[in-house]
C-alpha cells in the first residue's frame, strides 16, 4: 500500500513569508503527527491530530499551526517565517492515536528560509 | 519533563563488530519505546518497539533491544554489523493515549567495510 506522502518535497521561502505543507497519511490511518528535524535540535514534536482534532501540541510558537481534514489529510502552516525555521518537516501517520502504535514517516519537506 | 537521551552521537565500527547503542528515558507512567533508523536518503523506519511483555525485543535486520525498567534504559544491540547498517539511529518514547513521540538526539553509525 502507498506510504505517507508529503508535498512539496522542497521549498525555499524568504523571511516574513508564510508556508503551507501537506501530508497524506496511509489509507485508513486516522492519526497524523508532525515533527521538525534540525541538526542542532534533532527531531521535535510539533503537533498531533486525530479525527480532525488537535490532541497534542509541542513547544513551538503560535506561528506554527495545523489542521486535519475529514479524509485524514493534514496541513501545517508556518507564518512570518524566520531563518531558524529552516528544517526538515516530517509527517507521520498511525492507525490510532495510541503510543504503542507504530508511526509511519513520510519523506519530509525540506524548508529553507532565506 | 519527559526526555529521551542517547549517549553515543557518532559511532564508527568495522564490519562484523558488535554494536550497542545506549538509550535512556526519563518519564513515568506507561512507557512505550521505539528504535527508528534512517538510512541515507530514506525515510525513518521502525526497527523495533517495546510496549509490554518480554523485555527483550527482536526487530528487523537482526537488531534487538532490551528494556531494563530499573535502569530506565532501552539499548539497541546487534551482534555483527554490516556495511549496510550505516545509518542514523533514533530512540523514541511515547506514553499513554497519544501519538506524541519524544526522540533522542540520534546516533550516526558508520560501518567500515
Amino acid at each position: 500500500k502507498a506510504g505517507v506522502t508529503q508535498t512539496p518535497r522542497y521549498l525555499i521561502k524568504t523571511r516574513g513569508q508564510q508556508v503551507t505543507l501537506s501530508c497524506s497519511p496511509i489509507s485508513g490511518h486516522r492519526s497524523v503527527s508532525w515533527y521538525q528535524q534540525t541538526p542542532g535540535q534533532g527531531l521535535q514534536f510539533l503537533f498531533e491530530y486525530f479525527s480532525e482534532t488537535q490532541r497534542n501540541k509541542g513547544n513551538f510558537p503560535g506561528r506554527f499551526s495545523g489542521r486535519q481534514f475529514s479524509n485524514s489529510r493534514s496541513e501545517m502552516n508556518v507564518s512570518t517565517l524566520e531563518l531558524g525555521d529552516s528544517a526538515l518537516y516530517l509527517c507521520a501517520s498511525s492507525l490510532l492515536a495510541e503510543s504503542y502504535n507504530e508511526q509511519f514517516f513520510g519523506p519530509g519537506t525540506r524548508l529553507t528560509v532565506l | 519533563a519527559q526526555s529521551v537521551s542517547q549517549h553515543n552521537h557518532h559511532v564508527i565500527l568495522s564490519e562484523a563488530a558488535s554494536l550497542e547503542l545506549g538509550c535512556n528515558y526519563s518519564y513515568g507512567g506507561t512507557v512505550n519505546l521505539f528504535w527508528y533508523v534512517q538510512y541515507p536518503g530514506q525515510h525513518l523506519q521502525l526497527l523495533l518497539k517495546y510496549f509490554s511483555g518480554d523485555p527483550l525485543v527482536k526487530g528487523i535486520k537482526g537488531f534487538e533491544a532490551e528494556f531494563i525498567k530499573s535502569k530506565f534504559s532501552f539499548n539497541l544491540r546487534k551482534p555483527s554489523v554490516q556495511w549496510s547498517d550505516t545509518a542514523e539511529y533514533f530512540c523514541a518514547g511515547g506514553s499513554g493515549n497519544t501519538g506524541k513521540l519524544i526522540f533522542g538526539q540520534g546516533t550516526t553509525l558508520q560501518v567500515k567495510p
